[in-house]
């Protein structure tokens, strides 16, 4: 079936520093994937998305490229800050309509200033 | 985006007794309903798919009797946890599903079953 791989957490970093987030994902034929932030107290959010190969997702400086070679879909963001604090899901859904999003485990990330 | 709310924020209950939980898409209809667990430092659970009229779809391992679901209207869906014991105390978020393909997501309900 359809699943979700990302690393495992806490990331711990430092503000202005470079982020990544890997995410893996393992699916039959097309998925769009996404990346979605869980603030702390908060529902998830929607963070960006991308539907189809070589796509980008970006939003709040964050961006992710989906890689159907390595069937990938990274969260990268060039300086992070004490607000982007919080945990990060990568998520897929199969191209087939009405279906629901599956999640990786979540990142939590941790930015000090 | 679309607005989802769940209530109760937080319930705690007594072993052997039933919680419902609603959730309300605020200002649009979902036909589709989605019930998920999260478990402590783990992902979100999809527990079932919950269509509007009709009866719930519910993943493997996801005891319908135990969990039940009822989507009422287009704007409400309950979840109801059939005699509770701690092994059930999680956090439950619902998610609705918009005309456009979107989803959103309710802030979640704290169970806590002693």
């Amino acid at each position: 079936g359809n699943s979700v791989t990302q690393m495992e957490g806490p990331v711990t970093l430092s503000e202005e520093a470079f982020l990544t987030i890997n995410c893996t994902y393992t699916a039959t034929g097309y998925p769009s994937l996404f990346w979605y932030v869980q603030y702390p107290g908060e529902g998830l959010q929607l963070l960006l998305k991308a539907t189809k190969a070589d796509d980008k997702g970006s939003n709040k400086g964050f961006e992710a490229t989906y890689r159907k070679e390595t069937t990938s879909f990274h969260l990268e963001k060039g300086s992070v800050q004490v607000s982007d604090s919080a945990v990060y899901f990568c998520a897929l859904r199969s191209n087939q309509a009405g279906t629901a999003l599956i999640f990786g485990k979540g990142t939590t990330l941790s930015v000090s200033s | 985006g679309a607005v989802v709310s769940q209530h109760p924020s937080r319930v705690i209950c007594k072993s052997g007794t039933s919680v419902k939980i609603e959730c309300r898409s605020l200002d649009f209809q979902a036909t589709t309903m989605f019930w998920y667990r999260q478990f402590p430092k783990k992902s979100l659970m999809l527990m079932a798919t919950s269509n509007e009229g009709s009866k719930a779809t519910y993943e493997q391992g996801v005891e319908k009797d135990k969990f039940l679901i009822n989507h009422a209207s287009l704007t409400l869906s309950t979840l109801t946890v059939t005699s509770a014991h701690p092994e059930d105390s999680s956090f439950y978020i619902c998610s609705a599903r918009t005309g456009k393909d979107e989803q959103f997501f309710g802030p979640g309900t704290r169970l806590t079953v002693l």
